[in-house]
């Protein structure tokens, strides 16, 4: 049974950073895209950034290009999320997600974490 | 970006009704479209892919329709586990968007 358990959250200044982790149990992480996704306080979905099963590839939505780093350590079943300039705006519980295709990028996202809440306040 | 309109926001429903979802995109495409099902306080899961595909362990009382600008969420005999907040996502462009969100609740 895949598993995702995102950790790294909590309360944050207005213009500071964080990181956030995704650890991956029960399938092969090296062969899946994996996602970042937010979801603000009785708000809907927006997809954050996604990075290939191998590295080599990597987008971001434009609320987050040039704050937001996505990355992966294959080795140890992980995903990252390195948040910096972060905004009052950026308050939201974020969701690491499996992409469904094996090797391939869909954006449909059939395995997600429990989430993480971010709380960016003065 | 694809914007997608959801109608209607709210619905209020017996165990037993037919439900339909819709999802209104502002430009057209085929079949890239995708249902989610959200509870409170948990994660979204994937009901519905390519329009009209139910993903593995789901249900046969959801099913999806629809391409250009209009696409569907049926559930066909809606159960008590079923009360939850419903997304469409569009994949035709990038960034992939979603819906604003249906909230089926209890009558």
């Amino acid at each position: 049974q895949e598993q995702l358990v995102e950790s790294g959250g909590g309360l944050v200044r207005p213009g500071g950073s964080l990181k956030l982790s995704c650890a991956a149990s029960g399938f092969t992480f090296s062969d899946f895209y994996m996602s970042w996704l937010r979801q603000a306080p009785g708000k809907g979905l927006e997809w954050l950034a996604y990075i290939s099963a191998r590295d080599d590839i990597i987008s971001y939505a434009d609320s987050v290009k040039g704050r937001f780093t996505i990355s992966r350590d294959n080795d140890e079943n992980s995903l990252y999320l390195q948040m910096g300039s972060l905004r009052v705006e950026d308050t939201a519980v974020y969701y690491c997600a499996r992409d469904l295709g094996e090797r391939s990028l869909t954006y449909y996202f059939d395995s997600w974490g429990q989430g993480t809440l971010v709380t960016v306040s003065s | 970006d694809i914007q997608l309109t959801q109608s209607p926001s709210f619905l209020s429903a017996s165990v037993g009704d037919r439900v339909i979802i819709t999802c209104r995109a502002s430009q057209g495409f085929s079949n890239y479209l995708a249902w989610y099902q959200q509870k409170a306080g948990k994660p979204p899961k994937l009901l519905i892919y390519a329009a009209s595909v139910l993903q593995s362990g789901v249900p046969s009382r959801f099913s999806g329709s629809g391409s250009g600008t209009e696409f569907a969420l049926t559930i066909s005999s809606l159960q008590p586990e079923d009360f939850a907040t419903y997304y469409c996502q569009q994949l035709y462009t990038s960034p992939t968007t979603f819906g604003q969100g249906t909230k089926v609740e209890i009558k």
